[in-house]
């Protein structure tokens, strides 16, 4: 267990649904990450808020919308995705929230939102 | 252009033998270097890193990775492997403070 819960561990979801992954930790930390894990491919860092701040916007589609109401809460909300969204959602923290946290601090992941779209 | 490259998709051992999972990086500057592995249906967790200090890094379940600046690389490495292991690890690199991580090589070890 490493302190960070990801609910729920599966969804299924329509193109034209509107759905929210919830992520949360119980570690103190002060910086949250979402990460898209597709079969073969790096890891994609998508947002990073450092307390409670979002730091980091990596491009991402606005059909995805990120959510942090405290340090140890964070959400990815989904509405009208596509197919080729369909992936891994992984949660992650680390301790300081600094910008340099990610870079030179382990990260402690949840384990995951396997999302289908269909 | 990829920051760090895992030239391996899977890599298949025999228990027992050594295990070596192959990293190289292209980043500026001293580099942050980090392994991660990911058993089945969880989350990814941290080995080990190298920031600065010794070439040999030790991390976590006996695995241990070697920094080699003169060949961009910090291969994984696990003198005899175990069943266990199996999984996929993944090495990261800090690339203008942020951690990219390579697409990941799926380790099997068999009986």
């Amino acid at each position: 267990e490493t302190g960070v819960t990801q609910t729920p561990r599966h969804l299924v979801m329509g193109m034209t649904n509107k759905k929210s992954l919830k992520c949360e930790q119980h570690l103190g930390h002060n910086a949250m990450y979402w990460y898209k894990q597709s079969a073969k491919k790096p890891l994609e860092l998508m947002f990073v808020y450092n307390f409670k701040e979002q730091t980091e916007n990596n491009s991402v589609p606005s059909r995805f919308s990120p959510e942090c109401p405290n340090s140890s809460h964070l959400f990815l909300h989904l509405h009208t995705l596509q197919p080729e969204d369909s992936a891994l959602y992984l949660c992650a923290s680390s301790q300081s929230g600094t910008p340099d946290s990610a870079t030179n601090e382990k990260l402690f992941f949840g384990s995951g939102t396997q999302l289908s779209v269909l | 252009a990829q920051s760090v490259a895992q030239p391996e998709d899977q890599v298949n051992v025999a228990e027992g033998n050594p295990l070596t999972v192959k990293c190289t990086y292209s980043v500026s500057g001293n580099p942050y270097l980090f392994w991660y592995v990911q058993y089945p249906n969880r989350g990814l967790q941290f080995l080990l890193k190298y920031i600065t200090g010794d070439n040999l890094v030790k991390g976590s379940y006996g695995f241990e990775a070697e920094f080699n600046k003169s060949q961009t690389s910090f291969h994984l490495k696990k003198p005899s492997a175990l069943v266990s292991d199996s999984a996929l690890y993944f090495c990261a690199v800090r690339d203008d403070y942020k951690l990219s991580f390579g697409a990941g090589t799926t380790v099997t070890v068999r009986a």
